[in-house]
């Protein structure tokens, strides 16, 4: 499994931007690279993907780096309910299961 | 109304019991998984069932079966159990897009199991 790298955890100040940062050197030219958050106590979540273009949904925004080297995940405006575990997860072609790592954990303060 | 459902929420049990986990969604997905979250957090995949059939077993040990009676549930039992099973378990669904990586993985509220 191609292998990411992520900062074991980040804090931010409540409305303002987040860039969680991800690094994935060995991605291969089909996995697409997801982002999942877990909020304690809760199962994980899906938060977005993408495979080479910068992709917007209502959570949140995926910027990929043009090599596909990294990418970073940003949530425009940071709450207190977006503290969590942000998971960036490389999903290969035809694999169907999702490797986690230790992920970020994101802390938010007021 | 609760896209993936796992009963029971909380599971306390003594060592060499055999227990059951179930889960189901209501997602018309036709793919569905089992995680495990140890006490440091990793969380890995044990089993994925497509259309009943088991597609993963990630070198589980055998007192751990799955079983899908149908495409809407997927039970985890677990025989003889041990103290080294203690973790939240995860169930999940997704419907599988053939070969492009793009599938999103909807999961449920955990069960959190303990061993005594």
């Amino acid at each position: 499994d191609a292998k990411t790298t992520q900062p074991n955890s980040m804090e931010s100040n409540e409305e303002e931007p987040v860039h969680l940062p991800c690094n994935h050197s060995t991605i291969s030219g089909t996995d697409y690279i997801h982002w999942y958050r877990q909020l304690p106590s809760q199962g994980p979540e899906y938060v977005i993907h993408g495979l080479t273009s910068n992709v917007n949904n209502r959570m949140a925004s995926l910027a990929i780096a043009e090599d596909r080297k990294s990418s970073t995940l940003i949530l425009h405006r940071a709450t207190l309910r977006d503290a969590a575990v942000y998971y960036c997860i490389l999903s290969q072609v035809g694999a169907s299961k999702l490797t986690f790592g230790t992920g970020t954990r994101l802390q938010v303060t007021l | 109304d609760t896209a993936v459902s796992q009963t029971p929420k909380y599971l306390v049990t003594q060592m060499g019991n055999d227990k059951s986990i179930k889960c189901e969604q209501n997602l018309g997905h036709d793919t569905m998984y089992w995680y495990k979250q140890d006490s440091k957090k990793f969380l890995k995949i044990m089993f994925s069932y497509n259309n009943k059939e088991l597609i993963i077993n990630e070198t589980v040990p055998n007192r751990f079966s799955p079983k899908s009676p149908d495409k809407a549930h997927l039970n985890l039992h677990i025989n003889s159990l041990e103290l080294g099973d203690s973790a939240v378990y995860f169930c999940a669904s997704s419907q599988r897009t053939g070969s492009s990586g793009q599938e999103t993985q909807y999961f449920g509220p955990g069960t959190r199991l303990l061993v005594l």
